[in-house]
This record gives structure tokens, C-alpha cells and sequence, in this order.
């Protein structure tokens, strides 16, 4: 069973920028595909913000922006706001499932 | 606009059954899957499995096989799981979203399964 892995938590200053990875149990990650990445918000659903790496949908505003960056998949949150304080979530999709990341708690202080 | 709409929180028994619906509108329902995640409280998400809106064809991930039933009927574009035998562990917010080209770009407002004798 695959397992994939978030940083937990991350915080970072308004205005600035902060990375957050998503990246496959060792030996997993040939059979891992199209990262996607959420962001929740307390009682709400997950909202979808990038989908196959680094396409976003309408909604997803500019800052966002996903890559590959050294095996793993990442979002980039450039210039921060306050309002992106939440829960991000990827998921890969491995060998036929969809799988989770444990999640990123990111605090903007 | 592109909507799902779930129906309400239930409280089922240990053992039970439980049959949660998403209603979808503003789009050719026919044209897209639709996948279902659950969350438990304070955990992350978990993926359930998914429906073909075609052609009813499904996958699900071997942890729910046996024990989840993914259905839709295309003349109420509504998409249906149905979980069985319950556990506590089973309780969770139940999500549908809308399935395409390797995303989920639509989701339901989620549906409360409470399990508890």
C-alpha cells in the first residue's frame, strides 16, 4: 500500500512564499501520477486548486502554481495571504487508486 | 452552474447499511464519473472509489471492495454509495465530486454518517 507524505505543518510570514511537497512511499513513485492539490477550510469540502502537476482551474488564483520539483510533486504559494491559512491535501493516483497525503496545516503569521 | 448536492446526515447502528446521495446539475451528467471520498473527524481525506456516468462501470480501492456499492441513475443524474456493515470507524463526512481528465473539479457539500450504538 502506497503511503504518501506532506510536510505537517508550515507556516510562513504574509507576503511571502512557501513550497509544500507531496511524494510517494519509497520505490512507489514510477506508479504514481497526476498530483492534485486542495485546499479545506474548516467544515467546508475541499476545493481543487491544481490538477495533473500544474494546470489550474478558473478559480485558482495566481499565486498558486504547481510543479515537479525533485521527484516530488509541489504547490507554491507566492505572495501569501491571509486567507490562505488552511488545510492542503494532495492526492496521487497510484497503480489504479487514488491516494492521499497525511495533509500540510499551513499558518500565515 | 455545476452542482452536487448531498443528502443529509444520518446515525446508523453497528452493522447497519448506509445510502448516501448526490444530486448533480448543470452539466450532461452522462459525460463524467463521479468519485467519493470520506473524511474522518480531524483526519485527511480517503478515497472511496468511482463511478463511470456512462456506463455505471466502477473501481474501488481494495480496502473498500466487498463493502461498498457505487450505483447512479442517469435519468435523476444521481449518483448513490452505499456502505455496509458499519463500524465506528466508519464515521466520517461523505464527499462526491465531479471526475475528469485526472481531477475532481466539482464537490458536494458532504454528508455526515454518524455510527454509534
Amino acid at each position: 500500500q502506497t503511503v504518501v507524505t506532506q510536510e505537517p505543518s508550515l507556516t510562513v510570514s504574509p507576503g511571502g512564499t512557501v513550497t509544500l511537497t507531496c511524494a510517494p512511499s519509497t520505490g512507489a513513485t514510477t506508479n504514481c501520477h497526476y498530483p492534485n492539490w486542495f485546499q479545506q477550510k474548516p467544515g467546508q469540502p475541499p476545493t481543487t486548486l491544481v490538477y495533473r502537476t500544474n494546470n489550474k482551474h478558473s478559480w485558482t488564483p495566481a499565486r498558486f502554481s504547481g510543479s515537479l520539483l525533485g521527484g516530488k510533486a509541489a504547490l507554491t504559494l507566492s505572495g501569501v495571504q491571509p486567507e490562505d491559512e488552511g488545510d492542503y491535501y494532495c492526492v496521487l493516483l497510484c497503480d489504479g487508486d487514488w491516494v492521499f497525503g497525511g495533509g500540510t496545516k499551513l499558518t500565515v503569521l | 452552474q455545476v452542482r452536487l448536492v448531498q443528502s443529509g446526515s444520518e446515525v446508523k447502528r453497528p452493522g447497519a447499511s448506509v445510502k448516501v446521495s448526490c444530486k448533480a446539475s448543470g452539466y450532461i451528467f452522462r459525460n463524467y464519473g463521479i468519485g467519493w471520498v470520506r473524511q474522518a473527524p480531524g483526519q485527511g481525506p480517503e478515497w472511496m472509489g468511482w463511478i463511470n456516468g456512462r456506463d455505471g462501470h466502477t473501481n474501488y480501492p481494495q480496502k473498500f471492495q466487498g463493502r461498498v456499492t457505487l450505483t447512479r441513475d442517469t435519468s435523476t443524474s444521481t449518483a448513490y454509495m452505499e456502505l455496509s456493515s458499519l463500524t465506528s470507524d466508519d464515521t466520517a463526512v461523505y464527499f462526491c465530486a465531479r471526475d475528469y481528465d485526472f481531477t475532481w473539479d466539482t464537490w458536494g457539500q458532504g454528508a455526515l454518517v454518524t455510527v454509534s450504538s
